[in-house]
């Protein structure tokens, strides 16, 4: 079993739906969760970070860590054509180290139609 | 300027041939990364340093070394380069328990 699972998609919505990217993990000790987004041919870029459980929003993007079933999630709200891009979801543990070396799920590739 | 700046940013080179891929960051940021993307595979970690005497392996170094010349570059070494090591390069930099910052990354071709 993989330590981060992320379903690659393909996931293709029209503009103004409400989009959810998942991802699952094995690690109990991960503390530091986080979602990147990349544009094609592009670097990844952070677009959240959250410490432990918990809701974190941010504009039309909301994160959500439930450690209880070791699952986290993105939602983007209002979806635009400038957020197709692939979705990574990235892991770290605490106490310093190599701990802090982040564990990346595969990516979800999100189309959004006009 | 980028946070992370990588060179070159694309590279076309033949079976056999030595290859270095140059990464520097103005971040300030002790930790580096080298990874390497490929369709399907997702982001594969080839080398790490937390500081210019710490140097470590990730899980596909084989083939790569690496060289921390000072706290601001690191860099890629492909020494003899394999059409397999096709993909796309990324560097990226830490702080601490924070997110990384990545480069624009380097796509490479081995012909």
């Amino acid at each position: 079993q993989k330590e981060v699972e992320q379903d690659p998609g393909p996931l293709s919505v029209p503009e103004g739906a409400i989009v959810s990217l998942n991802c699952t993990y094995s690690n109990s000790a991960f503390q530091y969760f986080m979602w990147y987004r990349q544009y094609s041919r592009k670097g990844p870029e952070l677009l959240m970070y959250t410490y432990s459980s918990g809701n974190k929003e941010d504009g039309r993007f909301t994160a959500q860590v439930d450690k209880s079933s070791k699952y986290i999630s993105l939602f983007i709200r209002d979806s635009q054509p400038s957020d197709s891009a692939t979705y990574l979801c990235a892991m770290s543990m605490s106490g310093g180290g190599s701990n802090y070396k982040l564990t990346f799920g595969k990516g979800t590739l999100l189309t959004v139609n006009p | 300027d980028a946070d992370v700046t990588q060179t070159p940013r694309n590279r076309i080179t033949k079976t056999g041939k030595r290859i270095m891929l140059e990464c520097s960051q103005t971040k300030g940021h002790d930790r580096m990364y080298w990874y390497r993307q490929d369709p399907g595979l997702g982001l594969r970690l080839i080398y790490y340093s937390f500081d210019v005497k710490d140097i470590n392996k990730g899980e596909i170094s084989d083939g790569y070394s690496v060289s921390r010349q000072a706290q601001a570059k690191f860099s890629l070494s492909l020494e003899s380069a394999i059409p397999n090591q096709t993909a796309l390069y990324f560097c990226a930099a830490q702080d601490r328990s924070y997110g990384y910052t990545f480069g624009s990354g380097t796509r490479l071709t081995v012909v």
